[in-house]
């Protein structure tokens, strides 16, 4: 079967930094990716991994470990406008995307 | 800017009255796929085009139909909708089912 899990909710202060975790297993993998989703929007692409290790672009970074099934994506120096829900999306067989449910990131001042 | 197009933003439709959502795209890529989110759920493939060739998932019911005319344009139609059929759609492109993939900025369907 197909499954992704990540944390339904999470809270952080403005400033601070902030890790949300990706488990997943599908039948196939051709990339990880994190979208950022606001409210009533469609998904906006932050992130995608292939191989192992860390890939950083400016105040986000993602992170993937192929043999764990495990991705988390880290949000630095947060800011208010990073309130928003952050999908973790597997591309399975047929270039097809495998969402998990979003984690709701709430930063608070 | 090359992008994926999709109309109308909203749109609000009748309980059993058909109902059509567009996409086009100039990044002239071979794939489209629409997906279907309802709220606080994770988005869901409903079926894809491969150049001509049309992909259905198995859980997609008989209702989601999808023609496409050419490479550009790719329409969603719900033939009967049910107020179960209330989500955003998200029309997205790729070249070849890789990675590079573009996401419009979705229709979200309202059903009285």
């Amino acid at each position: 079967g197909q499954n992704i899990d990540q944390p339904t909710e999470m809270t952080a202060t403005e400033g601070a930094i902030v890790q949300i975790n990706c488990t997943y297993q599908t039948s196939g993998f051709n990339g990880l990716f994190w979208y950022q989703q606001h409210a009533g929007e469609a998904p906006t692409f932050l992130s995608y991994n292939v191989l192992d290790g860390l890939e950083e672009k400016g105040r986000f970074s993602s992170f993937l470990s192929r043999s764990k099934g495990y991705s988390y994506l880290l949000l630095k120096e947060l800011q208010m406008k990073d309130s928003a829900s952050y999908l973790c999306a597997v591309m399975g067989e047929g270039g097809k995307l495998i969402f998990g449910q979003g984690t709701e990131l709430s930063v608070k001042p | 800017d090359a992008m994926v197009i999709q109309n109308p933003r909203y749109q609000v439709t009748q309980f059993g009255k058909p109902v059509t959502l567009s996409c086009s795209q100039t990044l002239n890529h071979n794939v489209m796929y629409w997906y279907q989110q309802k709220s606080s759920q994770a988005p869901k493939l409903l079926f894809h085009y491969y150049d001509k060739d049309f992909n259905n998932e198995a859980d997609t019911p008989d209702n989601f139909q999808s023609r496409r005319p050419n490479t550009s344009f790719c329409f969603l139609d719900i033939r009967s909708p049910g107020l179960g059929d209330a989500a955003m759609y998200l029309c997205a492109t790729s070249r070849d089912r890789g990675p590079g993939y573009t996401f419009g900025s979705g229709t979200r369907l309202t059903v009285v």
